[in-house]
């Protein structure tokens, strides 16, 4: 059983680019939550969604950032425009619906140049 | 809101010393408290969990007991490794919030030999 899988490890992009960072849930898992860790600072939840729904999305900024979680293929977190306080730690997470114990995956380094 | 509050680190001890690192938080409803771990370059790991007070997590030789009354989930360890330096965060989650978790700032462990 795969565990949280992210995609790309790192990304890099030049202000005013888009950033695209992919999640795969643990097999079974329905729920996906999306953190950010600035540098020097613990995670800060983003984005909570179900498949097809955002439930939660109290964490994100009002601009430039969009999450989605479709029926079929991995969790999207996008951010357009990026500058550069938005290199970070982007780290998703999925759990099932009636436990507390979420599975981590490796994260993406997102660096803006 | 909810929030949590670990030692300031970073914290560096001679392997086989013992290990503190504390954590305090502030919850609207009844918590449960978690401990997760970060290796350098990976994602986060459940180290530990309590779900009700005077709970002791435990898990590799790291302790954790829920103190309701000091609104506590310090973290112990009687003799620290080399392998155990990572990036220790204190954590919660509250009912109301489903699997979403609240993060200290994380303490940064180094343990030479």
């Amino acid at each position: 059983n795969a565990g949280v899988m992210q995609n790309p490890r790192h990304l890099v992009r030049r202000r005013g680019q888009e950033a695209r960072l992919r999640c795969s849930p643990m097999k079974g898992h329905s729920h996906v939550y999306w953190y950010r860790q600035l540098p020097e600072e613990g995670l800060k939840f983003m984005v909570y969604l179900q498949k097809e729904n955002i439930i939660d999305e109290s964490g994100m900024p009002k601009e430039r950032f969009s999450a989605e979680f479709p029926k079929e293929g991995p969790s999207i977190l996008r951010i357009q425009q990026v500058v550069r306080g938005d290199s970070a730690a982007y780290f998703c997470a999925s759990s099932t619906y009636v436990e507390e114990k979420l599975f981590f995956g490796s994260g993406t380094q997102l660096s803006v140049l | 809101g909810d929030s949590v509050t670990q030692m300031e680190g970073p914290v560096t001890l001679s392997e086989e010393a013992f290990l503190t690192i504390n954590c305090t938080y502030t919850a609207t409803g009844y918590p449960s408290l978690f401990w997760y771990v970060q290796y350098p370059g990976e994602g986060l790991q459940l180290l530990l969990k309590a779900t009700k007070a005077d709970d002791k997590g435990s898990n590799k030789g790291f302790e954790a007991t829920y103190r309701k009354e000091t609104t506590s989930f310090h973290l112990e360890k009687g003799s620290v490794q080399v392998s155990d330096s990572a990036v220790y965060f204190c954590a919660l989650s509250v009912e109301t919030s489903g699997s979403r978790l609240t993060f200290g700032e994380g303490t940064q462990l180094t343990v030479n030999p």
